[in-house]
């Protein structure tokens, strides 16, 4: 079977740095994605990795190592409202997306 | 509007009787799914429509029937509401597959069927 495993809580200090970790198992890999999604709102999007190593987007970096079926994401310098759920999804050899339950990242002053 | 509108928001519907949820994009995008998220599970796609015309079951299909009649409407309708389907439906929509680019999501549309 398909899996997105993805601890399912998280507590982090504001200022702080955080490392959310994703392990999968898929039928084929053609890309990670992370979405960001703010309690009762949409998931928006974050970043997208096919090939090995890290991705930086300002505060925010997605490393992946296709060899381990392993991703993570990094936030640095985190703020209150960075207090949300991360999802991590992967595309299978079918281009389907296979998603994760998500991680709740809590952000204490 | 701008990106992805679903209706209503919110609703609390009796067993068995038919609902549909509407979704309307104005990005052209080709791509649309719903999907329904529930506590402790990740999205599961319930259909998808690469084009217009054009339909697909995705993961829990079950319940539930899709339209696509031009690009930018994707109707979801539960013909005839269950309890089990208690839950927060997203419609999203993407330029490309779902796999190889970005998902726009709409803000999401609570069911409750009692």
């Amino acid at each position: 079977g398909q899996n997105i495993d993805q601890p399912t809580e998280m507590t982090a200090t504001e200022g702080a740095i955080v490392q959310i970790n994703c392990t999968y198992q898929t039928s084929g890999f053609n890309g990670l994605f992370w979405y960001q999604q703010h309690a009762g709102e949409a998931p928006t999007f974050l970043s997208y990795n096919v090939l090995d190593g890290l991705e930086e987007k300002g505060r925010f970096s997605s490393f992946l190592s296709r060899s381990k079926g392993y991703s993570y994401l990094l936030l640095k310098e985190l703020q209150m409202k960075d207090s949300a759920s991360y999802l991590c999804a992967v595309t299978d050899s079918n281009y389907q997306l296979i998603w994760g339950a998500g991680t709740k990242l809590i952000i204490k002053p | 509007i701008a990106g992805i509108t679903q209706a209503p928001t919110s609703q609390i519907l009796a067993a068995g009787r038919r609902m549909t949820l509407r979704c309307t994009q104005d990005m052209r995008h080709n791509a649309m799914y719903w999907y329904r998220q529930d506590l402790g599970l990740g999205l599961r796609l319930i259909h998808y429509s690469n084009t217009a015309g054009t339909t697909g079951k995705g993961e829990v299909p079950d319940g539930y029937s899709v339209s696509r009649a031009n690009t930018d409407d994707f109707p979801l309708t539960l013909a005839s509401a269950v309890p089990s389907q208690t839950s927060v439906y997203f419609c999203a929509s993407s330029g490309g597959g779902a796999g190889t680019g970005e998902l726009f999501f709409g803000e999401g549309s609570r069911l409750t069927v009692l």
